[in-house]
């Protein structure tokens, strides 16, 4: 299985700023995702991190909020911009090394609060 | 498209009670279904998958499901329930090269 650390583990930011958040994985993976999870609430994803392109994001979502990159096989970075209270939530990062049943591992989660 | 629905937002049982949490699933292919575990202030924890390979399914920590695809449902149980099961448990089913998509979640609650 993969491990995966995420920088920073929590934060609390002013509305209107910028916040990136990064993840590492241990190994070269095929995928990596991003989630969101709001208070008392499931995880919902953000986009698809994909090597060498651009990210594939879901329905209310877009890359002008969600930049993300993916530089190489272990490494994606999410920024928040423009942040709002909205946008206060736990932004997981996942991993998955393809193949034929696709099992993901999650990082910890960075825990974002937007005052 | 694929859905879970997870029945019970909430369940609570006595320690060594029989815990069963619920998961029906829809989808038009055959589903890859997953179970994972988020105790509080950390991360998700893989507690067991369904791959078509069997129908019932062993996890960790004495968890297990089977696979029904008369009922369309994957249920998690586990035979006594122990104060540490305590926690939010999460349903999930892709498709090969898809990303998860999870279910509302149930917090199972442990009483002694």
């Amino acid at each position: 299985s993969a491990v995966i650390s995420q920088k920073p583990s929590r934060d609390i930011c002013q509305r209107g700023t910028s916040l990136t958040i990064q993840c590492q994985v241990d190994s070269q993976v095929t995928m990596m995702f991003w989630y969101r999870q709001q208070p008392g609430q499931s995880l919902t994803l953000i986009a698809t991190a994909n090597q060498g392109s651009e990210a594939t994001y879901e329905s209310g979502f877009v890359i002008d909020k969600f930049p993300i990159s993916r530089p190489n096989l272990t490494f994606s970075t999410l920024t928040v911009s423009n942040m709002s209270p909205e946008d206060s939530s736990i932004y997981l990062c996942s991993s998955s090394s393809g193949g034929l049943y696709n099992e993901q591992f999650f990082g910890p989660g960075t825990r974002l609060t937007v005052l | 498209a694929q859905s879970v629905t997870q029945l019970g937002s909430h369940v609570s049982v006595s320690e060594g009670a029989l815990v069963l949490l619920r998961c029906n699933y829809s989808s038009s292919v055959p589903p890859y279904l997953f179970w994972y575990v988020q105790y509080p202030n950390q991360g998700l924890q893989l507690l067991l998958k369904y791959t078509s390979a069997a129908t019932l399914v062993k996890g960790i920590n004495g968890f297990e499901a089977e696979f029904k695809k008369s009922e369309t449902s994957f249920h998690l149980t586990k035979p006594s329930a122990h104060m540490s099961d305590a926690a939010e448990y999460f349903c999930a089913v892709n498709q090969a090269g898809t990303a998860l998509i999870f279910g509302k979640g149930t917090t199972l609650s442990v009483s002694s």
